[in-house]
């Protein structure tokens, strides 16, 4: 059954790092998401791509982050200046259509030092 | 501004008690309802789906209902299984589909269960 895939599973990175969080989602889906959940707390929107530019993002998502479909496959989260409260599960998700069925991967746990 | 509200937020049942999580919302326009099971350090897993139009659905021991005139929501989990310990989401999505205002999640429940 297909799904989407993230990778790593973890990181840990030092504060003012760099990291890219890796997706791979579903191949024939169009529209792709990042979503964070902070421990304890409930899944916050970051991002949605569709048509490889930004269609939606939150206040969240600031100069700091960016996104990017480099080829066909991959979909990347970059966090360019990491800081501690970034430490949180990532969770990439897609969709076949913008208001369908919405599959999440596993998630990448950021833990910042 | 959309909300989804879920209560109770915690719930500790015995193996093979049925239970029921409720769910509020107010998101508009509206397009559909989700439940997601997410296991803890996982990512969520789809439930069910339901539209405007669809009053009760089912998978397996799920049974998820929709009210959209009072914009209520409830999912059944019968005969609990240790397995069921997770949380609960509900997300809402708006007509405009994929965005900030797309998918609105709540805070969850989060079910225990006890052999």
């Amino acid at each position: 059954e297909p799904e989407v895939t993230q990778t790593p599973s973890h990181q840990v990175t030092q504060m003012g790092q760099e990291v890219i969080l890796r997706c791979v989602p579903i191949s024939n889906h169009l529209y792709f998401y990042w979503y964070r959940q902070i421990l304890g707390q409930k899944v916050e929107f970051l991002v949605s791509f569709y048509n490889n530019e930004i269609s939606e993002k939150s206040e969240i998502f600031d100069d700091q982050f960016s996104v990017e479909r480099p080829d066909g496959s991959n979909f990347t989260l970059k966090i360019r200046s990491t800081k501690l409260e970034d430490s949180a599960m990532y969770f990439c998700a897609s969709s076949r259509t913008g208001v369908g069925e919405a599959f999440f991967g596993q998630g990448t746990r950021l833990t910042v030092v | 501004k959309n909300q989804v509200e879920q209560s109770p937020q915690s719930l500790i049942i015995l193996e093979g008690k049925n239970c029921t999580l409720q769910c509020n919302y107010t998101v508009s326009p509206f397009s559909n309802l989700r439940w997601y099971k997410q296991d803890t350090g996982r990512g969520p897993v789809s439930l069910t789906i339901m539209t405007f139009s669809e009053n009760t659905k089912s998978n397996g021991r799920y049974t998820a209902t929709l009210d959209a005139d009072t914009k209520q929501s409830s999912l059944h989990i019968t005969a609990s299984q240790l397995s069921d310990s997770a949380s609960y989401i509900c997300v809402v999505t708006s007509y405009s589909g994929g965005g900030a205002d797309g998918l609105t999640f709540g805070k969850g429940t989060h079910l225990i269960i006890q052999p």
